[in-house]
C-alpha cells in the first residue's frame, strides 16, 4: 500500500514569492493534517481536515497561508507571500479516523526562503 | 491545553548501552500515547503506542508504559544499536495530535 506522498521534497524561493505544497494521503483516510516542523522542534499542527472540511485551522496564519482539500482526497497548502520565517519542513499526515489514532506521515517538503 | 515535554538531546550512547528517553504530558481526558521515530531524510513513523493507563507498547526492542499517576511515557531499550540513531518524538493523540520537540539519539559503535 502506498504511503502518504508529498511533493516537492525541497523548495527554495525568494521572500515575497508564492509557494505551494501537495499531499496525497493514504487511500481511504478521511483525516488529513498539515504540520510545520521548525529545526530542532516537533511538528506543530497547522490545519486538520475531515474529508473536505477544515475543522481545526486555528494555528494557520490566514493572512498568508491557505489550504484546500478538494473532493476530500488530495490537499494543497499555499503560502503567499512567503517570509524568511516560513523556512521549515511542512509535513502532511493522514489517519483513518479522528482522535486517539496513529497518524501516517509523508516525507515532508523542506522549504527555504531566501 | 495538551502538551508534551521530552528530555533534551542529543543523547549519545555506545552500542549495547541502555536507553531511556523521558516524556511527560499534560492532557485532558485519556489520550493515547505514541512514540514516533524519524530517521535521517525520512518522515515520522510510528514506533509504538499505548491506548490506556498501564498499557505497555513495544516494538523493535523498544518499550514504553503509560503511567497515568506520573503522567509519563518514558521510552526504553535494553541494548541500542547504531541503526537506532534517529530523532524520537513523544506524542499524545487527540483531535489535535500534540508532539514533543524530539530527542536526538546518537549511537556510536
Amino acid at each position: 500500500e502506498a504511503g502518504v506522498v508529498q511533493s516537492p521534497r525541497y523548495k527554495i524561493i525568494e521572500k515575497k514569492q508564492p509557494v505551494a505544497f501537495w499531499c496525497n494521503p493514504i487511500s481511504g483516510h478521511n483525516t488529513l493534517y498539515w504540520y510545520r516542523q521548525n529545526l530542532g522542534q516537533g511538528p506543530e499542527l497547522l490545519i486538520r481536515y475531515e474529508n473536505e472540511e477544515a475543522v481545526d485551522d486555528s494555528q494557520l496564519p490566514k493572512d498568508r497561508f491557505s489550504a484546500e482539500r478538494l473532493k476530500g482526497v488530495d490537499s494543497t497548502l499555499k503560502i503567499q507571500p512567503a517570509e524568511l520565517g516560513d523556512s521549515a519542513v511542512y509535513l502532511c499526515a493522514s489517519s483513518d479516523r479522528v482522535g486517539n489514532t496513529e497518524a501516517f506521515f509523508g516525507q515532508g517538503t523542506r522549504l527555504t526562503v531566501v | 491545553g495538551n502538551s508534551v515535554t521530552q528530555m533534551e538531546g542529543p543523547v549519545t550512547l555506545s552500542e549495547e548501552a541502555f536507553l531511556t528517553i523521558n516524556c511527560t504530558y499534560t492532557a485532558t481526558g485519556y489520550p493515547s500515547l505514541f512514540w514516533y521515530v524519524q530517521y535521517p531524510g525520512e518522515g515520522l513513523q510510528l514506533l509504538l503506542k499505548a491506548t490506556k493507563a498501564d498499557d505497555k507498547g513495544s516494538n523493535k526492542g523498544f518499550e514504553a508504559t503509560y503511567r497515568k499517576e506520573t503522567t509519563s511515557f518514558h521510552l526504553e531499550k535494553g541494548s541500542v544499536q547504531v541503526s537506532d540513531s534517529a530523532v524520537y518524538f513523544c506524542a499524545l493523540g487527540s483531535y489535535i495530535p500534540t508532539f514533543g520537540r524530539g530527542t536526538s539519539l546518537i549511537v556510536h559503535p
